[in-house]
């Protein structure tokens, strides 16, 4: 079965800095999709980024961009300049042609002013 | 604006009754998703359903029941048969069978009193 790792619970990072969260995952599936979600406080799950299996490009947007190393079976998220508004849990998810996402536990990210 | 709506935002049940969970969207989107969020947790996938008058169980359909008779609404239903229903449910909505990602509501945190 499909399974997604995220290995850090938890992580503070000084307001400013960059910092990465790991995702690795596991399909036998040659096409699928790779997404990050923000979860603030409030509840609401906000889309941040896509990865396509066939992207030959990293995708980007804006201070989010996505580490993927395919051979590595790995997707993780780089947010530079990180503020404080940043401080959320982050879910990565992949998707394949099962039809649905699967998800990973989650990191709580923590930026300290 | 586009989007999906939960309601209520806060919901109390007393041990024994049904409740039901309202997931309204105006996206025109095919497919809508339940799922369960646990304190420190990821997503678990309670139904989801691609087409009006379809629905499929996902990974704890367990005690839980839904209805799709409209493609812009999909209530869900939590039985007395739920042993533990506290939590946090979010509806979604994508279109077709999700390869874009997942449209969220704001979510409806249940409690059991």
């Amino acid at each position: 079965a499909q399974k997604i790792t995220q290995t850090q619970p938890g992580m503070f990072v000084q307001e400013k800095e960059a910092v990465t969260l790991d995702c690795t995952y596991d399909t036998s599936d040659p096409s699928y999709g790779l997404f990050w979600y923000k979860q603030p406080s409030s509840g609401e799950m906000i889309f941040l980024i896509y990865q396509g299996s066939y992207d030959q490009q990293n995708a980007t947007e804006g201070r989010y961009s996505l580490n993927f190393q395919k051979a590595r079976k790995s997707a993780n998220l780089v947010i530079s300049a990180s503020q404080l508004g940043d401080s959320a849990m982050y879910f990565c998810a992949e998707w394949d042609s099962n039809y649905q996402l699967i998800w990973g536990a989650g990191t709580k990210l923590i930026i300290k002013p | 604006d586009g989007g999906i709506t939960q309601s209520p935002k806060y919901l109390f049940r007393k041990e024994g009754q049904n409740v039901t969970l309202s997931c309204e969207q105006n996206l025109n989107h095919d497919a809508m998703y339940w799922y369960r969020q646990d304190p420190g947790q990821g997503l678990r996938l309670i139904y989801y359903s691609q087409i009006v008058n379809d629905f499929q169980k996902g990974d704890i359909a367990e005690g839980y029941s839904v209805s799709r008779e409209k493609k812009e609404s999909f209530p869900l239903t939590v039985t007395s048969a739920q042993k533990n229903p506290t939590a946090f449910y979010l509806c979604a909505s994508s279109i077709d069978e999700g390869v874009y990602g997942y449209t969220f509501g704001s979510g409806t945190r249940l409690t059991v009193v």
